[in-house]
């Protein structure tokens, strides 16, 4: 099954810096999720990209998708002390889409961002 | 809009005791999902709902965990008996509808200690 992971595990930064966040999965998927996940609270969706696309920005977020690489990046820009949370991608399970709409996340990226 | 409701947020049991958690999802999404997060890594579906039906249950360990979703509203997970294994975060998400491209919302979770 595919299988979302994130790479680094740990990242910590400076206010200000930018962070990059990646995820690599296994299989044809067709589209990719990602997710932030501050400390003991759930999950909140930031951004879709789907495999037709190869960027996509929303604020201070940009993702990018290589299908050929099945990798995909997530950059933040001048980051903030709250951006401190767990970052995760997220694929649909099953073949070319997940009809059922189930997703399988990976082990998350812990991001530090500090004053 | 309110968000996805969960109770209790936080419960410590003896192992082989019960346990049942509920979830209240957003109003008109009819897709549920129940993951089980453990301190470290992504959430792991359980099980998912469409309506008041069962669409997939596959890593939901049938002999302890159990789900229900009677009037295709309402979700509560019962775990029983409880194992030491067991302490994690258990996060219920909705969405709009099933197809993996619509995003999932979460509750705040239940955090689940065996003792």
């Amino acid at each position: 099954s595919q299988q979302g992971e994130e790479d680094p595990q740990a990242l910590s930064i400076q206010e200000g810096e930018n962070a990059t966040m990646n995820c690599s999965y296994k299989t044809s998927i067709n589209n990719l999720q990602w997710y932030r996940q501050n400390s003991g609270r759930g999950l909140v969706h930031l951004i879709l990209i789907r495999s037709n696309e190869r960027e996509k920005h929303s604020g201070r977020l940009r993702v990018t998708l290589d299908t050929s690489k099945k990798s995909s990046s997530l950059l933040i820009t001048a980051s903030r002390a709250a951006d401190t949370a767990s970052y995760f991608c997220a694929t649909p399970r099953g073949r070319y889409g997940g009809s059922q709409g189930n997703l399988i996340f990976g082990k998350g990226t812990k991001l530090s961002v500090k004053p | 809009e309110a968000g996805v409701a969960q109770s209790p947020r936080y419960k410590i049991i003896e192992k082989r005791q019960s346990v049942a958690f509920w979830c209240n999802p957003i109003s008109g999404h009819a897709t549920l999902y129940w993951y089980q997060q453990i301190l470290g890594q992504g959430p792991k579906l359980l099980i998912q709902f469409q309506n008041n039906g069962v669409v997939d249950d596959s890593q939901l360990p049938k002999d302890r965990f159990s789900a229900e979703r009677l009037k295709g509203v309402d979700s509560t997970l019962k775990i029983q008996p409880a194992k030491l294994e067991d302490s994690a975060v258990y996060l219920c998400a909705s969405s709009f509808r099933v197809q993996s491209s619509y995003e999932q919302y979460f509750g705040p979770g239940t955090r689940l200690t065996v003792t």
